[in-house]
């Protein structure tokens, strides 16, 4: 079945690490995105792609960074100039119509 | 930017019981989306409704594109409707999420 696929689901990130987290999805969807969700909150796009080797920066940007070098893979690197970081990470794909979520990434820093 | 209300914030229903969210936005959109956040995070597509009326076994959804506002019905609740639901409008590119309802159905 088609879907997409985040990994891992639980990260622990030390202090000044960067760390990546993977979203892949084999649904052809040429547009994917990360959000971000604080505790009890909403979602916040970080960034989004709409076409392979291109992507824009959403709302909340800063201290992330991205790559789409191929249409199924989109990482986010999670990088040292993050402040706050601990969140939930959700990764969407989407094509014409609505959007499809994988089941997203804790990310927590120790 | 497009912005996205919905209300209530929280909501509490007995088992069995009907309910209706709401969804308000601030300009014209092209695809709106009602989204199941379940307690282990994963946001479930339950429509994907730009205008118009959709049904899908006690769930069922309006959107008023002319009067910017979509509804979400909830029929003969479950405690597995429990959670939080988003509803969700694209501008242009990306998708602006509201700040939810969360449900909680008791036995």
């Amino acid at each position: 079945d088609g879907g997409i696929t985040q990994s891992p689901k639980y990260l622990f990130r030390k202090e000044g690490q960067n760390v990546t987290l993977s979203c892949e999805q084999n649904l052809n969807h040429d547009a994917m995105y990360w959000y971000r969700q604080d505790p009890g909150q909403g979602l916040r796009l970080i960034y989004y792609s709409q076409i392979v080797n291109d992507f824009q920066k959403g709302d909340i940007a800063e201290g992330y960074s991205v790559s789409r070098e191929k249409k199924e893979s989109f990482p986010l690197t999670v990088t040292s100039a993050q402040k706050n970081p601990t969140a939930f990470y959700l990764c969407a794909s989407r094509r014409g119509g609505g959007y499809t979520f994988g089941s997203g990434t804790r990310l927590t820093v120790v | 930017g497009i912005q996205v209300e919905q209300s209530p914030p929280d909501l509490i229903l007995q088992e069995g019981a009907n309910s209706t969210l709401r969804c308000n936005f601030s300009d014209s959109v092209n695809n709106l989306q009602w989204f199941h956040q379940n307690p282990w995070g994963q946001l479930i597509n339950l429509f994907y409704i730009p205008s118009g009326t959709k049904q899908n076994g006690r769930l069922s959804a309006t959107t008023v594109a002319t009067e910017r506002y979509s509804l979400l019905y909830i029929s003969s609740s479950q405690t597995t409707d429990s959670g939080v639901y988003f509803c969700a409008v694209d501008g242009t590119y990306k998708y602006i999420f509201g700040t939810g309802t969360r449900l909680k159905v008791l036995a």
